[in-house]
């Protein structure tokens, strides 16, 4: 199962656009990457995933890199509501399992 | 709509007794879930239901651990003779295919205490 390198935490100013990296570098290709987000004591929540293409939606931009090792989560505006736990997940290939690792922990401050 | 619901939202157990965490289902999800997280920890896989297809159990830790999925909707996680280390948030999520990507939709979790 390919597997995700994440810093542990990091900080983000309000109105500023937070860039959270993560390594897979042993990611296969047909396997996706998913990002959620875990809000504390509540269940994860879908972001946003991709192959190849870099995708956007209302939520966040994910970048992946030509080589496919690396991506970035683009939150363009973040507020004191995107302080959470992000996670980076590769899908593993012909499974629904999502394996998650510890993820980034984002402090938005004021 | 609905979202995924999960009960009971906490469990205080002893240790020996056996417990049943339930979950329902976005209602046609086919695809149902279930993870555990342990404080400060990331989500561990446990064991996913797809459909009429035999579930795969790869993630359970012991076989003191097992769960059923009836007429495709409502999942029951059992428990038995629970153990200290067993402490920690169970986590279902349902998704609504396979094959394509999808996303997964979680419910709140059940919160168990073993003492």
């Amino acid at each position: 199962d390919a597997k995700t390198t994440q810093p542990t935490s990091m900080d983000c100013a309000e109105g500023r656009a937070a860039n959270l990296p993560c390594n897979h570098s042993t990611i296969s290709g047909n396997e996706y990457v998913y990002w959620y987000r875990q809000i504390h004591s509540q269940g994860p929540q879908y972001i946003i995933h991709g192959l190849k293409n870099n995708e956007t939606n209302e939520m966040a931009s994910l970048i992946i890199t030509e080589d496919r090792k690396s991506s970035t989560l683009i939150l363009p505006h973040a507020t004191l509501r995107d302080t959470a736990v992000y996670y980076c997940i590769v899908r593993v290939a012909y499974t629904d399992k999502l394996i998650f690792g510890t993820g980034t922990r984002l402090q938005v401050f004021p | 709509g609905a979202g995924v619901s999960q009960s009971p939202s906490n469990k205080v157990t002893e240790k020996g007794k056996d417990v049943e965490l339930r979950c329902d289902p976005i209602s046609g999800h086919t695809a149902l879930y279930w993870y555990r997280q342990s404080l400060g920890q990331g989500l561990e896989f446990l064991i996913y239901f797809q459909g009429n297809s035999a579930p795969d159990k790869s993630g359970l830790p012991s076989d003191r651990f097992s769960a059923e999925r009836t007429g495709g909707s409502v999942s029951t996680l059992t428990i038995q003779r629970t153990q200290q280390e067993d402490s920690a948030v169970y986590l279902c999520a349902s998704s609504p295919y396979r094959g394509t990507p999808y996303e997964q939709y979680f419910g709140p979790g059940t919160r168990l205490t073993v003492t």
